[in-house]
């Protein structure tokens, strides 16, 4: 039972370069989400998806897409990547209800 | 608009002494409010929430917290701080009426001193 796994753990990009964040998760939940973290900022949501299929906006979606395919897995893609979105970008599940989140472990990605 | 303060980025505690990390909330309508712990190079990890009922509540690793709704505040606790309890902590608040959004503080650095 892996979890929530991300990949990959770390990635360099030149600006204008494209690339894609991939989650899975084997516990079954529902809702995936996907955050960065930036030093001051805690974490800000990007996109969610409440269920497969779905997809909603956070409050920084700009210069993102996500694809939520199957209910296992959810992708974060940046198709022109620019030196502001250099961050540590965490995928995050939750079952439904009012149950909490389960994180992965991270990504950090460095835009040049 | 929902929104979550941490009003302390650091917090320095001797070992032994009691711990208290601080969080202010401010949503629309009832809160469902979570505290989570994050250690170096790692991701988040949950200690505990609050729903409903009893206005304090225990979770993991000793660590309990305090819901007081006049004060809109959620702030969490431990009676005897450790050294291993040094990490970043997040409160994060969700709206029982606004879907499934969670929105988190900027984060509380905590030191234990040896």
């Amino acid at each position: 039972n892996a979890g929530v796994t991300q990949t990959p753990k770390f990635q360099v990009l030149k600006t204008g370069q494209s690339m894609t964040l991939q989650c899975a998760q084997d516990m079954n939940h529902n809702s995936m989400y996907w955050y960065r973290q930036d030093p001051g900022m805690g974490l800000r949501l990007i996109y969610y998806s409440a269920s497969e299929g779905t997809t909603d906006k956070g409050e920084v979606p700009n210069g993102y897409n996500v694809s939520r395919l199957n209910k296992r897995e959810f992708s974060l893609r940046l198709e022109s990547a620019a030196p502001s979105q250099t961050s540590v970008y965490f995928c995050a599940t939750r079952l439904e209800g009012i149950t909490e989140q389960y994180f992965g472990p991270g990504t950090r990605l460095t835009v040049t | 608009a929902q929104s979550v303060a941490q009003p302390e980025d650091q917090v320095n505690v001797a070992e032994g002494n009691p711990l208290t990390v601080k969080c202010t909330y401010s949503v629309s309508g009832n809160p469902y409010l979570f505290w989570y712990v994050q250690y170096p190079n790692r991701g988040l990890q949950f200690l505990l929430k609050y729903i409903t009922g009893d206005n304090l509540v225990k979770g993991s690793y000793g660590f309990e917290a305090e819901f007081n709704k006049s004060q809109t505040s959620f702030h969490l606790k431990k009676p005897s701080a450790l050294v291993s309890d040094s990490a970043l902590y997040f409160c994060a608040v969700r709206d029982r009426s606004a879907g499934n959004q969670f929105y988190f503080g900027t984060g509380t650095s905590l030191t234990v001193i040896p």
